[in-house]
């Protein structure tokens, strides 16, 4: 079983939609939790940090923990073609600032 | 301000050859980690510098090795190449001072091809 499980897609939605990324982990010892955005060919780009359970926002998005079911979200709102990108989920222990475990990547395609 | 820099961009070697990569963190930053990804995966972690110092590693075989600068730059070597290493190469700074707040901000990759 892989520590933190994501499903790849590809995840399809029309312009507008709200979308719904979601991770599993199996380690309760991970303490923060990120969400990365990489466009093709790129490098990941950090979107949101979070530590505690429950929501952050921050524009269209918001970030949800659930440290009891060892669960994460990343919602989008409004969604843009400009969205169209994979996510990915991460996550570290305390005390390993440098080493994050990654999901495998959701590739999310926004149509107009 | 840039950001983490990484050269080169694409690189092609074949198997059983040496590649080196590099990689400039941003200003202020004095730590460097390194992953790997795989076409169609997350990236997985490879090493963490911190003041010329290793801090973390990942589970990669001994062909892989890295050191970090004076000036907090950082290679990655990887010797005796398979065609499975062939993958972008990601390098990831952070101030490193505290890890407990620690964030990476990640350059945009290496392209290694392994004919």
């Amino acid at each position: 079983q892989k520590e933190v499980e994501q499903d790849p897609g590809p995840l399809s939605v029309p312009e507008g939609a709200i979308v719904s990324l979601n991770c599993t982990y199996s380690n309760s010892a991970f303490q923060y939790f990120m969400w990365y955005r990489q466009y093709s060919r790129k490098g990941p780009e950090l979107l949101m940090y979070t530590y505690s359970s429950g929501n952050k926002e921050d524009g269209r998005f918001t970030a949800q923990v659930d440290k009891s079911s060892k669960y994460i979200s990343l919602f989008i709102r409004d969604s843009q073609p400009s969205d169209s990108a994979t996510y990915l989920c991460a996550m570290r222990f305390y005390n390993q600032g440098g080493k994050l475990i990654f999901g495998q990547g959701t590739e999310l395609s926004v149509k107009p | 301000d840039a950001g983490v820099t990484q050269s080169p961009t694409h690189l092609i070697k074949t198997r059983g050859q040496h590649v080196t990569l590099r990689c400039s963190p941003i200003s202020g930053h004095k730590s460097v980690s390194w992953y790997q990804q795989v076409l169609g995966q997350g990236p997985q972690f490879i090493f963490q510098y911190y003041e010329k110092e290793e801090r973390g590693r990942g589970n990669f075989p001994d062909r892989f090795s890295a050191r970090q600068f004076p000036n907090y730059s950082s290679e990655l070597n990887v010797n005796a190449l398979l065609l499975g290493d062939s993958a972008l190469y990601l390098c990831a700074s952070s101030l490193g001072s505290d890890y407990t707040t620690d964030t990476q901000y990640f350059g945009p990759g290496t392209r290694l091809t392994v004919l």
